[in-house]
């Protein structure tokens, strides 16, 4: 089984821009959650689809919103970005009864300028 | 206080050493527990999963759950340079009528040869 697949996998951008990501999950995974990592702040929970609806929300400004399509693919998007937003995003996926067990990508390394 | 609390470490073992590597959690009705590995530059990657009170142990690894005491720890016996990495212990907590998986900071695992 292919794993999950995210892109771009580097993105440079400066503030004020906005951005957006991509994550298509483990074939027959209908979860998909996003987080941002950070060496200060670790692994921080963005949110959760599962059949196309957000199930669930970390405490993220408004700016950090995202979706997920019919075929599981998911994406987020960050508006009006900040220094801050330099991170790591990572999006997992998992069978929705098994939430825990949650299968990685390789991530995607956004720079804000 | 954080729903999920891990020693930062380093933990620093010598090879052929039990690393052993601990976790408190805040909810109490937590009953889902798991143990991510992951090694610099990389994405985590599960290793364990814990769902009842005991040890449950899978190769090298063993892990320990208290609930009584919201205690979660995870034993490596025999720890080889290549478990150098940071473990992430996770715990799914109830939110509202839904689930989601925290991530402690994690505690970053040094085994000298």
């Amino acid at each position: 089984k292919a794993g999950v697949t995210q892109t771009p996998r580097y993105l440079i951008k400066t503030r004020g821009q906005q951005v957006t990501l991509s994550c298509s999950p483990i074939s027959g995974h209908r979860s998909v959650s996003w987080y941002q990592q950070t060496p200060g702040q670790g692994l921080q929970f963005l949110f959760e689809y599962f059949s196309e609806t957000q199930r669930n929300k970390g405490n993220f400004p408004g700016r950090f919103s995202g979706r997920q399509f019919s075929n599981s693919r998911s994406e987020m998007n960050v508006s009006t970005l900040e220094l801050g937003d330099s991170a790591l995003y990572l999006c997992a996926s998992s069978l929705a009864i098994r939430l825990g067990e949650q299968y990685f990508g390789p991530g995607t390394r956004l720079t804000v300028t | 206080q954080k729903e999920v609390e891990q020693n930062s470490g380093p933990l620093s073992v010598p090879e052929g050493a039990i690393a052993s590597l601990n976790c408190t959690y805040s909810d109490r009705g937590s009953q889902s527990f798991f143990w991510y590995r992951q090694y610099s530059g990389k994405s985590p990657e599960l290793i364990m999963s814990i769902y009842s009170n005991g040890d449950k142990e899978d190769g090298r690894f063993t892990a320990q759950l208290n609930k009584a005491s919201q205690y979660v720890s995870l034993l490596i016996r025999d720890s080889q340079p290549s478990d150098s990495a940071t473990y992430l212990c996770a715990v799914i907590v109830r939110m509202d009528s839904s689930y989601k998986l925290i991530f402690g900071s994690g505690t970053r695992l040094l085994v000298r040869p």
